[in-house]
């Protein structure tokens, strides 16, 4: 078992610019989220999915972010026209239904957005 | 409000010695879980340890073990004979199970520094 993996690990870009970062999750978990952790804080909830279908999403994501996860497997997030407060680690993190349902996280992604 | 709360910014411990960190957190929700999770400088978040709002007893896992009291809403993390290796940023979380929230709400962290 390989764990969470995200790519890529950095992503230096200028404001304006999109960005697209992938998640793949642990091969038998049905349940993949995406976290934003600013610097000083804990990770925020952004968005999750369940299989294919994305079942909630935080205020926090404007609609220049998306996430997909076409085929219940790895899952994308994009952030169009990115601005400087987007400058953030994106974490991922998946987990299976049960009790406890421990979310198990990547490596994550720093985005420096210039 | 604040649904957890980490108030120690942040710790300095001798090696060897226990050190516990303090979280405290609000729900009213009488079905959740709360967990640990240790954050190195390299980034990636590791689960440490889980409680259950029903757990009667309190968990322990190696030299992790929670002091869960639940009349307080304190879920505080004890580490024994902690080691070099456990200087990280130590982060509190929980999951609310019935108000249909998947997520997990964090709280601000502590910065652990073990001393040799």
């Amino acid at each position: 078992d390989t764990g969470v993996s995200q790519d890529p690990r950095h992503k230096i870009t200028k404001r304006g610019q999109n960005v697209t970062f992938r998640c793949d999750p642990i091969s038998e978990h049905n349940r993949l989220y995406w976290y934003r952790q600013t610097l000083g804080q804990g990770p925020e909830f952004l968005t999750y999915f369940q299989n294919e279908a994305q079942l909630e999403k935080s205020r926090l994501l404007s609609d220049r972010f998306s996430a997909e996860r076409p085929k219940g497997s790895f899952s994308t997030l994009e952030i169009q026209r990115t601005e400087q407060g987007d400058s953030a680690m994106y974490l991922c993190a998946s987990s299976s239904q049960g009790v406890p349902e421990t979310q198990y996280f990547g490596p994550g992604t720093r985005l420096l957005v210039l | 409000a604040q649904k957890i709360t980490q108030t120690q910014p942040g710790m300095f411990v001798q090696e060897k010695e226990a050190v516990t960190l303090d979280c405290t957190y609000d729900t009213s929700d009488p079905s959740y879980g709360l967990f640990w999770y240790k954050q190195p400088s390299s980034g990636e978040m590791i689960f440490l340890i889980y409680q259950g709002s029903y757990d009667q007893q309190n968990a322990t896992e190696g030299r992790y073990s929670l002091n869960f009291q639940k009349a307080r809403k304190s879920a505080n993390l004890v580490i024994s004979a902690s080691q070099l290796g456990d200087s990280a940023m130590y982060f509190c979380a929980m999951r609310e199970v019935n108000f249909g929230n998947e997520k997990l709400t964090f709280g601000t962290g502590t910065r652990l520094t073990i001393i040799p």
